[in-house]
This record gives C-alpha cells, structure tokens and sequence, in this order.
C-alpha cells in the first residue's frame, strides 16, 4: 500500500494564496483520484476538491486542485484567505483494492 | 437534505464489544457504497471500512479484519458496524460517509460521528 505525506501546518495572512501539498508514496499520484476535505474545528470533513480537481457545488472558485506527476503530489491551493478557511485539511486516495488512503492532515492558520 | 446519523458509541474495555449504527435519510440509500471512517482524539482520519450497495463487496483496513463485521440494511436504510475485540487503539469518533455516486471513491456526505472509548 502507499502512503500520502502531507506537511503538518501552514500558516498566511487573509487575502494571500497558500498551497497544500500531498505527496504519494509509491505509485502514481496520477492512477487514481485524489480528493481534499475540510475539517473545521469539532464539525465533520466536508469535500472541498473530488477527482483531483473537481468543485462540488457551493464550494468557491477560491479553491482549486491539481495533480503533478513529476513530483508524484497533489496540490489544494486557496487564493483570497479568508478567516472561515482555517481548518485541517486531508487528501485522500485509493488503492487498486478499493482501500481508501487519507493524508495526515494539514492545519491551516489565516493570521 | 442527506442525513447521516451515528449512534451506539460508549465506553467499553478492552476485549469488549459494540455495534454502531448508521441511519440514513433522504437519498436512495440502497444505491449507494457507504463507509466508516474513524478519528482518533486529536489526530487524522482513516478510513475503516466500504460496503457497496448490495453488500457484494466489502473491504476493511488490516488493523480491523476479522475484529470488525460491517452490514447494512437497504430496507431499514441503515449501516451497521460491528466491533469485537476491542483494543485502546480504536478509540476514536466513528463517522458514516457516504460515496458520490459515479465512481472516484469520494466521500461526499458524512455524519456527525460518534465516540467510542476503549478503556479499562
């Protein structure tokens, strides 16, 4: 099975773009999905980013996804910090046996 | 609105048992692959189990196989999980999330959690 490491916090001031990375152990970041979810403080996740760089409806333009196979990593960037985006962040994957993967999580701080 | 709503979490000891419960609302649930997902305190998420729709397929994460029995009941539009052989380890909130349809393993609704406390 693979691993996907994120970095354990990151911090910006609001207005400024930040950018989260989750990087794939073994195999490519590119043969399956990757999704990212927002975990407010005592609240449940809720999907930011699906299929790598997908917006459900209701989630603004401000965040954004991609995947880049020469570092093997996905990316959540949020452009236009507000105060409300603090949270923890998690990507998550699948393997060819349908077993789901998430990242350790990233704490996001808008100063 | 989807509802998802967790019950049966406690405080049990080591070795003991417990079964959650999933209930789930205003969707077709029994069209739908459906998870458990756990928290321990203060940490990440892992993913502990997938039934699909017609519970044909059903995978676990290693730490649990053959300590956990994941169901559901398409008539009573509920998701079960059954814990046996409880360690310290599987304290955690244990979260109902649904998969958006169409492929992708995605997690698009998720309840409100419920905690288990393994403990002597």
């Amino acid at each position: 099975n693979f691993m996907l490491t994120q970095p354990h916090s990151v911090s910006e001031s609001p207005g400024k773009t930040i950018t989260i990375s989750c990087t794939r152990s073994s195999g490519s970041i590119a043969s399956n999905y990757v999704q990212w979810y927002q975990q407010r403080p005592g609240s449940s996740p809720t999907t930011v980013i699906y299929e790598d760089n997908q917006r459900p409806s209701g989630v603004p333009d401000r965040f954004s996804g991609s995947i880049d196979a020469s570092s093997n990593s996905a990316s959540l960037s949020i452009s236009g910090l507000k105060t409300e985006d603090e949270a923890d962040y998690f990507c998550q994957s699948y393997d060819d046996n349908n077993h789901r993967v998430f990242g350790g999580g990233t704490k996001l701080t808008v100063l | 609105e989807v509802q998802l709503v967790e019950s049966g979490g406690g405080l049990v000891k080591p070795g003991g048992s417990l079964r959650l419960s999933c209930a789930a609302s205003e969707f077709t649930f029994g069209t739908y692959t459906m998870n458990w997902v756990r928290q321990a305190p203060g940490k990440g998420l892992e993913w502990v189990s997938s039934i699909s729709s017609n519970s044909n397929y059903i995978y676990y994460i290693d730490s649990v196989k053959g300590r956990f029995t994941v169901s559901r009941d398409n008539a009573k539009k509920s998701l079960y999980l059954q814990m046996d052989s409880l360690r310290d380890e599987d304290t955690a909130v244990y979260y109902c999330a649904r998969d958006r349809p169409g492929g992708g393993s995605v997690f698009d609704y998720w309840g409100q959690g419920t905690l288990v406390r393994v403990s002597s």
